[in-house]
């Protein structure tokens, strides 16, 4: 079965500075889906980027990317030019290619931005 | 509007009650997920239907029991409420597998904060 684990329960960034999440997964397959998810106070879970464990690429959106290192099983969340909305739950989740499958998800980390 | 909806929002209740929390998603999504989050935060699947199908039930007790009259319905009947039950319940759905690849961004309701006392 696959495990999703985030070292980090807490993280504080400066307003405008970048913080990077932490990330790691085990898994026996090739193939697969990881994801970063926010969940702010108001509990509604936001999708903030995808990696598609085929691409080589980093995904990135705007101010968010990911340092993606297969071979380590890395999955890493980078936040540039942090803004006090970006404060939240920040969950790491990894989903199988098998038909239907769940996503598991990291513990969680908590981020507070500093003003 | 909104793309999946839960209702109620909140829900408080007496233990040894029968409750449902209802979802719905209008993103023409084939597969649909519930989701507890305990107190710690910890989020864990439940079940999984695709097409009205159960294929994920992931060692919930027997009183939890899912229903989806349509694909883009699932709801959470819960018989005999337990205080171990109180938990955010949160409702997803992706589209399932689209041309040989299956597409599963998971987009998720807002949440039903169940508390059972």
């Amino acid at each position: 079965a696959q495990t999703v684990t985030q070292s980090q329960p807490e993280m504080s960034v400066q307003e405008a500075e970048t913080v990077t999440l932490s990330c790691t997964y085990d898994t026996s397959e090739s193939d697969y889906y990881l994801f970063w998810y926010k969940q702010p106070p108001s509990r509604q879970m936001i999708l903030v980027i995808r990696q598609e464990a085929y691409k080589q690429q980093n995904a990135t959106e705007n101010r968010f990317s990911v340092n993606f290192q297969k071979a380590a099983k890395s999955f890493s969340l980078k936040i540039s030019d942090s803004q006090l909305g970006d404060a939240a739950m920040y969950f790491c989740a990894y989903r199988s290619m098998e038909y239907g499958n769940k996503l598991v998800f990291g513990a969680g980390t908590i981020l507070r931005v500093k003003s | 509007d909104t793309a999946v909806s839960q209702t109620p929002k909140y829900l408080v209740t007496q233990m040894g009650n029968d409750k449902s929390i209802k979802c719905e998603q209008n993103l023409g999504h084939d597969t649909m997920y519930w989701y507890k989050q305990d107190s710690k935060k910890f989020l864990k699947i439940m079940f999984s239907y695709n097409n009205k199908e159960l294929i994920i039930n992931e060692t919930v007790p027997n009183r939890f029991s899912p229903k989806s009259p349509d694909k883009a319905h699932l709801n959470l009947h819960i018989n005999s409420l337990e205080l171990g039950d109180s938990a955010v319940y949160f409702c997803a759905s992706s589209q399932g597998a689209k041309a040989g690849r299956i597409q599963e961004t998971q987009y998720f309701g807002p949440g039903t904060r169940l508390l059972v006392l």
